[in-house]
């Protein structure tokens, strides 16, 4: 059971480009979420699914796109990265219902220059 | 959005319990309360949760108040591992964690 698994651990991106943030799961979770993290603060959910094709905008969506295609996967894609953008984030998945806890990836550290 | 407040940082000594306190005053009827700890360069781990009755567990324990308006999350018996930031939320999977209490521990 490898749990939530997020790749790549480390990135760094120019002003403009794109690119997909992996997550996976291997333990049947319908409830996923991603969440960014700047430095000092929490964390602040960005788009959540409560499962396959079903997702919703979280606190801080703008930039950011999703789909879930799978139960497995729920990839997030920054359109046009912008310095603002440089955080640690992190993948959640969870059992459907809140009285669940939540497993954690272990995180992507990206750099915007 | 259901919000919670916490202090932004306590400080304990190694050995002796720690009381960290959450007020969530507009919870709805059927939000759990989880807790949920960060250590440091690390993503978010379970601490414990419960919905109205006080819950124990291998970690920690949850004191909920009658109303339920407000929480505590007991750690017995401190040590220096437990020094991190602790998160109280409410709807999990579907919420921003706030900033949370940062426990320093102290020998």
């Amino acid at each position: 059971n490898a749990g939530v698994t997020q790749t790549p651990k480390f990135q760094v991106l120019k002003t403009g480009q794109s690119m997909t943030l992996q997550c996976a799961q291997d333990m049947n979770h319908e409830y996923m979420s991603w969440y960014r993290q700047d430095p000092g603060m929490g964390l602040r959910l960005i788009h959540y699914s409560v499962g396959a094709g079903i997702t919703d905008q979280g606190e801080v969506p703008n930039g950011y796109n999703v789909s879930r295609s799978t139960t497995e996967d729920f990839p997030l894609r920054l359109l046009s990265a912008a310095p603002s953008q440089t955080s640690v984030y992190f993948c959640a998945s969870q059992r459907r219902g809140d009285s669940y806890e939540q497993y954690f990836g272990p995180g992507t550290r990206l750099t915007v220059t | 959005d259901a919000k919670t407040t916490q202090p932004n940082s306590m400080e304990s000594n190694e050995e002796e319990p720690v009381h960290l306190p959450c007020n969530h005053s507009t919870i709805s009827g059927t939000d759990y309360i989880h807790w949920y700890r960060q250590l440091p360069s690390q993503g978010p781990e379970y601490v414990i949760h419960g919905l109205t009755s006080n819950v124990n567990n291998r970690m920690a324990s949850l004191a909920i108040a009658e109303d339920r308006k407000s929480s505590t999350l007991i750690l017995h018996r401190a040590t220096l591992r437990d020094a991190a930031v602790y998160y109280c939320i409410l709807r999990t999977g579907k919420s921003t964690f706030g900033d949370g209490t940062t426990l320093t521990v102290k020998p």
